[in-house]
């Protein structure tokens, strides 16, 4: 079965550092690219960030760009987010998403990881 | 990046037709084909709909389709049906090599 299984939110302190990652399965992991997406609490859909195939190329939304960091390990099939001085608004449900091969669309979305920045 | 604009909410009968709008702008919709549409119920991930315009994944309902005009893209839903209710975002490619959602539709079937 095709799968995505997101992992490593929780609480952090505003300021504070959490890294995200993203098991993949029931595919070949280095084949895609990948994406970062959230959604706040109530909100909507929101790109955070994306990285090819073979970790060579990275983007970022200008949200995150210089607080966050995207990589992937091919070898342990694992999609990754370092979020560093993380604020309030980022507050959100954050899911991994794998590109439709030759596409610009998202077939497989993992479950969701939730981040909560307060104090 | 602002994000792309959808209305806020549709609705519509069982057995009618809806059509949702997604309006961007010549360095998004209007510029790459690369629109797609995703239905979200509450607390789940979302689901690919439509990709790159006009096309359907395997296993989407050919009750959905969707179109693009100028630097508006849309989504009809054909025949609609209970489990139809759910939120609908539209996504885009950018210029800017990064990509941006709607702000979501809520569709209720009445």
């Amino acid at each position: 079965e095709v799968q995505l299984v997101e992992s490593g939110g929780g609480l952090v302190q505003p300021g504070g550092s959490l890294r995200l990652s993203c098991a993949a399965s029931g595919f070949t992991f280095s084949d895609y690219w990948m994406h970062w997406v959230r959604q706040a609490p109530g909100k909507g859909l929101v790109w955070v960030s994306r990285i090819r195939s073979d970790g060579s190329i990275t983007s970022y939304a200008d949200s995150v760009k210089g607080r966050f960091t995207i990589s992937r390990d091919n070898a342990k099939n694992t999609l990754y987010l370092q979020m560093n001085s993380l604020r309030a608004e980022d507050t959100a449900v954050y899911y991994c998403a794998r590109v439709y091969s030759g596409s610009g669309a998202f077939d497989i979305w993992g479950q969701g990881t939730m981040v909560t920045v307060s104090s | 990046q602002s994000a792309l604009t959808q209305p806020a909410s549709v609705s519509g009968s069982p057995g009618q037709s809806i059509t949702i709008s997604c309006t961007g702008s010549s360095s998004d919709v209007g510029g790459y084909n690369y629109v797609s549409w995703y239905q979200q119920h509450p607390g789940k991930a979302p689901k690919l709909m439509i990709y790159d315009v006009i096309n359907r994944p395997s296993g989407v309902s050919n009750r959905f389709s969707g179109s693009k005009s100028g630097n508006t893209a849309s989504l009809t839903i054909s025949g609609l049906q209970a489990e139809d209710e759910a939120d609908y975002y539209c996504s885009s490619y950018t210029r800017s090599s990064t990509w941006v959602f709607g702000g979501g539709t809520k569709l209720t079937v009445l």
